[in-house]
Formats: C-alpha cells, structure tokens, sequence
C-alpha cells in the first residue's frame, strides 16, 4: 500500500513563481524524502528530512515537516521552466522494514 | 562518471515470452531495488537485494523474479506468469540497505511493452 499521498495532483504555475507541493502519510516515519522526475526519466533525489527535524533547506528548495499532522510540503521558489517534471514523496515507514514507499506524485508544470 | 545503467531502454515482447532486464552500476553500492511505474501512478517496489546472493520480494513480486550474483549486476526477469507485464522498470540502487537515512540513486529506465 502507498505511504505518501502528494498533493495537488497537478499543478501549473508562470516562470518565477513559487510551486508549493503537499505530502501527507499515515503511519510514523524514519525520514520523508523528495524526488523529481523528469518525463520518460529516473527520478533523482533532491533532499531528505529526518523525522526530528522540521525544515530544511537546499538551493531553492525549502521543506517542511510536520510529524504531528504527518504531512510534509515542499516548496520551490523563484520557479523555471526547466522544473517541469513530476515530483514524488517517499517515507521510511519505521515499521516497514528497509523499504523506500513512494506517493503517487505532483505533475509541476512551469510556463516560460 | 558513476551511476546506474539500464538495458535496454525500450523492449519489445510477445505475450508469453520471458524477457530480462539489466541493471548495472558502478557505485559501489551494497543495496539495489526495482521498481515498477505505471502511468499517473507511484513506483511499486519489486524486489530489492541489501547484498549479494540474498534479495527480498518487495510489494509486487509474482511473476517476477531476479539474481544478485555480483554487487554490481541485479537483472530483473519477467515472467509469462506476471498478468500486466507493460510498465516502466526502473532499478535503483543505495549506499546500504540497513542505514536509513541513504537516498536511492535510480537509472533512466525500460519501457517494457508486451503484446
């Protein structure tokens, strides 16, 4: 079953804007990680935070998490064009071995 | 320059017909996973190995099957057995399994097609 649920499912923003994506899960996590994925790619990691820690950040990304409402969000300031792609979530559920569980992802459509 | 490896990148089956995936990498990385992604959806584990000669099933192993005889080789065979076979196959591989705090490093993929 699917740990991670990214919201929203599809987003479209102008160049230069700020995209905003949510992840939610539901059983307790070791670390949340985000990838991104670039149409007909592999995915490529882009940052981890670990379950004690509640902001990180990495160039022009920024995440959050929330351990107390289970959720993470990640935001990408000053968007380009070159940011389209899907972005995914993936917990280490601490119950569920050395398993990686991915969300089903955002599709971030960035317009120049 | 390290990375994953992945062969080839589109195939092309009859319905029936066993096929085989590669994935090779150059890390020097003691864990590796396939995944499975079908359109608009997650990636669902397959089978993952954290050393040589020892793998695990994931989510979604039947009709799957694979062999980890070198650290840096865990090729994927898909079975006449799996029902859906079409999907894109993608291989990753970490620094350990046992650490959970390693990002997985992922190849470019197969599209498999099976008519």
């Amino acid at each position: 079953s699917q740990q991670g649920e990214e919201d929203p499912q599809a987003l479209s923003i102008q160049e230069g804007e700020n995209a905003t994506m949510n992840c939610s899960y539901k059983t307790s996590i070791n670390n949340l990680q985000w990838y991104r994925q670039n149409s007909g790619r592999g995915l490529v990691h882009l940052i981890l935070i670990r379950s004690n820690e509640r902001e990180k950040h990495s160039g022009r990304l920024r995440v959050t998490l929330d351990t107390s409402k289970k959720s993470s969000s990640l935001l990408i300031t000053a968007s380009r064009a070159a940011d389209t792609a899907s972005y995914f979530c993936a917990t280490f559920p601490l119950e569920y071995g050395n398993k990686l569980v991915f969300g089903a992802g955002t599709i971030l459509r960035v317009k120049s | 320059d390290g990375g994953i490896t992945q062969s080839p990148k589109y195939l092309f089956r009859k319905e029936g017909q066993n096929v085989t995936l590669s994935c090779e990498q150059n890390l020097n990385h003691d864990a590796m996973y396939w995944y499975r992604q079908d359109p608009g959806q997650g990636l669902r584990l397959i089978y993952y190995s954290q050393i040589v000669n020892d793998f695990q099933k994931g989510d979604i192993a039947e009709g799957y099957s694979v062999s980890r005889e070198k650290k840096e080789s865990f090729p994927l065979t898909v079975t006449s057995a799996q029902k859906n076979p079409t999907a894109f196959y993608l291989c990753a591989s970490s620094i350990t399994g046992i650490t959970y705090n390693s990002p997985l490093h992922f190849g470019n993929g197969t599209r498999l097609t099976v008519t």
